[in-house]
């Protein structure tokens, strides 16, 4: 199947920095991307659509200035935790649609 | 899209098949049904799909009644490395769809 790698694999912050994360179709390009979130013992929760060349699709109850997401290429996506704080710690994993949606490795996120 | 009913664990001796079911009676004939699978602290790993003709690729078996309303996902000999959460998912084709999960089942296969 496609490959989607994500960096970081892993990033631990202060509260209150800014974290980005980057999602990338290797072998492919993608008009449509999407991030979710995952907590412990928790199933994956999407949080927003990234469109290529358009902004993007949040789900109800995602702080659109908080999570902002940049789809600037038909390969890269990438989600910035703005302002993190120790509720945001979580583990992102972020997806991209060939003929089939494939998953990226996820990053996770541990806000002191 | 449609909601789908899993058990929340399932048990497979190693070597044995494993028959994961998925209920979604809400389905639409538009939507076909996913199955991916998380291995712990990892990205979901697609499995396979299909709209209402069983198929086989080299992974598993995916078997959906003719009514639509459930499937089996077969692993036809488990392994110890297919212990995980196992995600049925009903999505329409295309790009309007979106992948919304639900609680899976998780496999433990057992030596």
């Amino acid at each position: 199947g496609a490959v989607v790698s994500q960096h970081p694999s892993r990033v631990i912050c202060k509260s209150g920095t800014s974290v980005k994360i980057e999602c990338r179709s290797l072998d492919f390009q993608a008009t449509t991307m999407f991030w979710y979130r995952q907590f412990p013992k928790k199933s994956l929760m999407l949080m927003a659509t990234s469109n290529e060349g358009s902004k993007a699709t949040y789900e109800q109850g995602v702080e659109k200035d908080k999570f902002l997401i940049n789809h600037a290429s038909l390969t890269l996506s990438t989600l910035t935790v703005t302002s993190a704080h120790p509720e945001d710690s979580s583990f992102y994993i972020c997806s991209a649609r060939d003929q089939t949606q494939y998953f990226g490795p996820g990053t996770r996120l541990l806000v002191l | 899209d449609a909601k789908t009913t899993q058990p929340p664990s399932m048990d497979c001796a190693e070597g044995r098949a494993a028959n994961l079911p998925c209920n979604h009676s809400t389905i639409s004939g538009n939507e076909y049904v996913y199955w991916y699978r998380q291995i712990h602290s990892q990205g979901p790993q697609y499995i396979i799909h299909g709209l209402k003709n069983n198929e086989t690729n080299e992974m598993a078996s995916l078997i959906i009644t003719e009514d639509r309303k459930s499937s089996t996902l077969i692993l036809p000999h488990a392994t110890l490395r297919d212990t995980a959460v196992y995600y049925c998912i009903v999505r329409v084709a295309g790009n309007t769809g979106k992948l919304i999960f639900g609680q899976g089942t998780t496999l433990q296969v057992k030596p």
